[in-house]
């Protein structure tokens, strides 16, 4: 089992549109979550955090539900900006990593049609 | 630049070939990861280092793969004998936290392209 598994999508949403990403993660000892966002041929960059109570930012929530090992990334009234890949992250700490490396999942893509 | 630089911005090595991917972190950044990404892939783990000391270099693929740090500062990634399936976009990133800090930001580079033809 991979250590970190998204929706493979792509996403194709009409401008708008709330679109949900799930993303589950294999080891329950696992304390530091985030979402990063990839542009085309572009680095990563946080996009946000996820908090056990679960955080909002702007049209952006996620949630973390430990119990299932599973988190989430609701993104609403979707703009044309908003088509990227959505990579779900997670600190590499428990997996042996020795110093927080982060461990990817593939990334979801989206795509927001006028 | 406030931001982590590399370079080259893309490189194309013939097999066999020797290249070297140049990491500037963010001034004063303590932590200094590198990755790998594969065409479709998230990033994949290469290395850390805190400060000039590699700690961690689980993540090298083969021995053909050396890391450095000299300074604390620049890092420089090296491939010997470069093969085809080295192909991929090698991204640095870097942290201004130390170890043990739950909720560090890592902020990337925009990465080296490399192509091995």
């Amino acid at each position: 089992r991979k250590e970190v598994e998204q929706d493979p999508g792509p996403f194709n949403v009409p401008e708008g549109a709330t679109v949900a990403f799930n993303c589950t993660y294999s080891n329950s000892a696992s304390q530091s979550f985030f979402w990063y966002r990839q542009d085309c041929r572009k680095e990563p960059k946080l996009l946000m955090s996820v908090y056990s109570s679960g955080n909002e930012d702007g049209r952006f929530t996620a949630q973390l539900n430990r119990a299932s090992q599973y988190i989430s990334l609701l993104i609403r009234d979707s703009k044309l900006s908003d088509s990227a890949t959505y990579l779900c992250v997670v600190n590499g700490r428990v997996y042996g990593g020795s110093q927080g490396n982060l461990i990817f999942g593939k990334g979801t893509k989206l795509s927001v049609k006028p | 630049g406030a931001g982590v630089s590399q370079s080259p911005r893309y490189k194309v090595a013939k097999r066999g070939q020797d290249v070297a991917l140049r990491c500037d972190p963010i001034s004063g950044h303590v932590s200094l990861f590198w990755y790998q990404q594969a065409l479709g892939q998230g990033p994949e783990f290469l290395t850390y280092f805190q400060n000039e000391a590699q700690l961690d270099k689980s993540g090298l693929p083969s021995d053909r793969f050396f890391a450095e740090r000299p300074e604390g500062s620049v890092s420089t990634l090296k491939i010997q004998r470069t093969q085809q399936e080295d192909s991929a976009v090698y991204l640095c990133a870097s942290s201004s936290e130390v170890p043990g800090q739950l909720r560090e930001t890592q902020y990337f580079g925009p990465g080296t392209r490399l192509l091995v033809l």
